[in-house]
C-alpha cells in the first residue's frame, strides 16, 4: 500500500497569511502513461463531508477560490492557501488514486491564530 | 445538481449484517465510478471500496475484503454496500462518493452527507 503522510498535523495562521500543507507519498503517484500525478486534495469542515479542492495535484476544481493552489510531483506535494480566510478553517486531506487501496493522508487541521 | 443520499445506517451487534444504499440523482449514474469512504468518530478518512461505471471492476480495502460487497443498480441509480460480519472497528460515518470518471482510478468529486453505522453489543 502507498502510505501518505502530511505535515504539519495542525497549523494556525493569521487572517490574510499564507498557509502551506505538505503531503508525501511512500512511492511515486506519477502515472507515466498520462504524465499526471494521481493526487487529490480535500477540505472537510466540521459536520460536513469532504469537498474536492485540487485534483491531478494541481488542477483546481471549478468554483474553488484561486487562493487555493496545489503543486508538486512524484512523491512530494503541497497545498497552499495564499491568503487565509475565516471560512478556510477545516481539516485538509491528500489522497492518492494511483493504486488500490486509495489511501488518504492523516489530515492537517487549519485554524485562525 | 448532483445529489447523493445515503441510507441504511444504524446500530448493529457485532457479527451481524447491514446494507447501505446511496440514491444518486442529477447525473448519468451509469457513466461514473462510485466509491464508499468511511470516517470513524473523530478520525480521518478511510477509503473502503470502488466500483467501475459498468460494475465490472470492484476493489476493496484490505480491512473489509471478504466481508463487504459493493454493487450498483443503474436502473435504480443506486449504489449499495453489503456489510457482513461487522466488527466494532467498522463503526463510522459511511460516505458515498462519485468518481470523476467511469474508471475506478479517479478521485471523488461529489460526496453524500454520510450515514452512521455503529457496531456495538
Amino acid at each position: 500500500d502507498i502510505v501518505m503522510t502530511q505535515s504539519p498535523d495542525s497549523l494556525a495562521a493569521s487572517l490574510g497569511e499564507r498557509a502551506t500543507i505538505n503531503c508525501k507519498s511512500s512511492q511515486s503517484v506519477l502515472y507515466s502513461s498520462n504524465n499526471k500525478n494521481h493526487l487529490v486534495w480535500y477540505q472537510q469542515k466540521p459536520g460536513q463531508p469532504p469537498k474536492v479542492l485540487i485534483y491531478w495535484a494541481s488542477t483546481r476544481e471549478s468554483g474553488v477560490p484561486d487562493r487555493f493552489s496545489g503543486s508538486g510531483s512524484g512523491t512530494d506535494f503541497t497545498l497552499t492557501i495564499s491568503s487565509l480566510q475565516a471560512e478556510d478553517v477545516a481539516v485538509y486531506y491528500c489522497q492518492q488514486y494511483y493504486s488500490i487501496p486509495f489511501t488518504f493522508g492523516p489530515g492537517t487541521k487549519v485554524d485562525i491564530k | 445538481q448532483v445529489q447523493l443520499v445515503e441510507s441504511g445506517g444504524g446500530v448493529v451487534q457485532p457479527g451481524r449484517s447491514l446494507r447501505l444504499s446511496c440514491a444518486a440523482s442529477g447525473f448519468t449514474f451509469r457513466t461514473y465510478a462510485m466509491h464508499w469512504v468511511r470516517q470513524a468518530p473523530g478520525k480521518g478518512l478511510e477509503w473502503v471500496a470502488v466500483i467501475s461505471d459498468d460494475g465490472g471492476n470492484k476493489y476493496y480495502a484490505a480491512s473489509v475484503t471478504g466481508r463487504f460487497t459493493i454493487s450498483r443498480d443503474s436502473s435504480e441509480n443506486t449504489l449499495y454496500l453489503q456489510m457482513n460480519s461487522l466488527r466494532p472497528e467498522d463503526t463510522a460515518v459511511y460516505y458515498c462518493a462519485r468518481g470523476s470518471s467511469g474508471t475506478s482510478y479517479s478521485p471523488c468529486d461529489y460526496w453524500g452527507q454520510g450515514t452512521l453505522v455503529t457496531v456495538s453489543s
